[in-house]
């Protein structure tokens, strides 16, 4: 399994962009990167998910060097509601199943 | 559409005693996740249910179990309470199993019942 590794925190202030980064070393061939956000209490909710290169949604954006063995979670333009805990999951399909979500990453955006 | 229900919210329990937890999952969706949170270790998985059947299960010992009814709504029992079993419980569900296809399918989760041991 996939063992990923993020910063515990950041800070940042409204309007900026936020790039979380989430290493992977040893990224399996099959195994896709998924982010969650959660909210004190409240369960985790997705934001987006890739395989490589790049993907974009209406949240955010997800960039994936070519070697896969990081991964970045781009916020554009942070407002103080993007609070919340970033949960970085490597995995896949194949292989024995273990949804982990590690520690995260806490955000805290100031005005 | 109405999302993932747990109850109860929160619940306050004494040592040796056993409780259930209960997930209602959205409408049609097949797949029920627990996961146990706490500040020391985080989000942790249990175990998933699939059409009445466990199909994944964590690293948890035997007094932590479940089960999945016909209508997908499933329980979670833990027997013989500890201190250290005090935790957020979350309830996810998703269409298909969680890791079923290409990458992980999008699982919705439930406000989760705050559990007190004492």
């Amino acid at each position: 399994l996939a063992k990923t590794t993020q910063p515990i925190s950041m800070d940042s202030y409204e309007g900026q962009e936020v790039n979380i980064t989430c290493s992977h070393n040893n990224i399996a061939t099959n195994d896709y990167i998924t982010w969650y956000q959660q909210f004190p209490s409240q369960g985790p909710r997705f934001i987006i998910q890739g395989y490589k290169t790049k993907v974009t949604n209406e949240v955010a954006s997800l960039f994936i060097p070519a070697d896969r063995k990081s991964s970045t979670l781009s916020l554009p333009r942070v407002s103080l509601s993007d609070t919340a805990v970033y949960y970085c999951l490597v995995g896949s399909s194949s292989g024995t199943y273990k949804y982990i979500f590690g520690t995260g990453t806490r955000l805290k955006v100031l005005a | 559409k109405a999302g993932v229900t747990q109850t109860p919210r929160y619940l306050i329990k004494t040592r040796g005693q056993q409780v259930t937890l209960s997930c209602s999952p959205i409408s049609g969706h097949r797949s029920v996740s627990w996961y146990q949170q706490t500040p020391g270790q985080g989000l942790q998985f249990l175990f998933e249910y699939f059409s009445e059947t466990q199909r994944n299960k964590g690293n948890f010992p035997g007094r932590f179990s479940g089960r999945q009814f016909s209508n997908s709504r499933s329980e979670m029992n833990v027997s013989t309470l500890e201190l250290g079993d005090s935790a957020l419980y979350l309830c996810a569900s998703s269409l298909r199993l969680a890791a079923q296809g290409r990458g992980y399918n999008e699982q919705f989760f439930g406000p989760g019942t705050r559990l007190t041991v004492l």
